[in-house]
């Protein structure tokens, strides 16, 4: 079992919808999480992060995270064109010197 | 945006010949990474820095070695290019490597043929 791991989809949403991203991990030591966006031909970008359990809300993006079921969540309220990328799921891994990466969800969201 | 540079960006090579791969930070972060990103993998850690001649290995490690002689260049090269290794290839740094965000270069696209 891959240390972390995500539906790559792909998923394709209408402007306007609410997108729901997902992830599990296997190691329960992990505490942070993170999301990163990838446009076509581009770096990855990190998109947000949070410690531990609980929400954490920036514009329409809100991340969850639920360390009693090791699931992660990236909520898109309002989706636009401009969200349509690859979002993938992170963590570091146990010695804390690398990020272990999902292998991406890419999305599409049609105007 | 953080100071990143890969070059080459594009490179076509023939199997058997070495190739090499340089990314240079202008951000003085102590941690580099060189990441190769597949169609149904994602993003995979091949080699890590934590400071000049401090190195270690990632999950795809093998016919890849890696050389960081100052804190700004992170080099990674294929002592004998396979086809295996056609990828798009990755170099992140990180100022502290624990758990904090790590920057992306734009990655360069290398093609074996």
């Amino acid at each position: 079992q891959k240390e972390v791991e995500q539906d790559p989809g792909p998923l394709s949403v209408p402007e306007g919808a609410i997108v729901s991203l997902n992830c599990t991990y296997s190691n329960s030591a992990f505490q942070y999480f993170m999301w990163y966006r990838q446009y076509s031909r581009k770096g990855p970008e990190l998109l947000m992060y949070t410690y531990s359990s609980g929400n954490k809300e920036d514009g329409r993006f809100t991340a969850q995270v639920d360390k009693s079921s090791k699931y992660i969540s990236l909520f898109i309220r309002d989706s636009q064109p401009s969200d349509s990328a690859t979002y993938l799921c992170a963590c570091p891994n146990q010695a804390g010197t690398a990020l272990i990466f999902g292998k991406g969800t890419t999305l599409s969201v049609s105007s | 945006d953080a100071g990143i540079t890969q070059s080459p960006r594009h490179k076509v090579t023939e199997t058997g010949t070495p190739v090499t791969l340089r990314c240079h930070q202008t951000e003085n972060h102590r941690y580099m990474y060189w990441y190769r990103q597949d169609p149904g993998h994602g993003l995979r850690l091949i080699h890590y820095s934590y400071g000049v001649k401090d190195t270690d290995k990632g999950e795809v490690s093998d016919g890849y070695s890696v050389s960081r002689s100052k804190t700004e260049d992170f080099l990674l090269t294929l002592e004998s290019a396979t086809s295996s290794q056609t990828s798009v290839y990755f170099c992140a740094i990180s100022e502290t490597g624990q758990n904090t965000e790590a920057f992306f270069g734009q990655g360069t696209r290398l093609t074996v043929v």
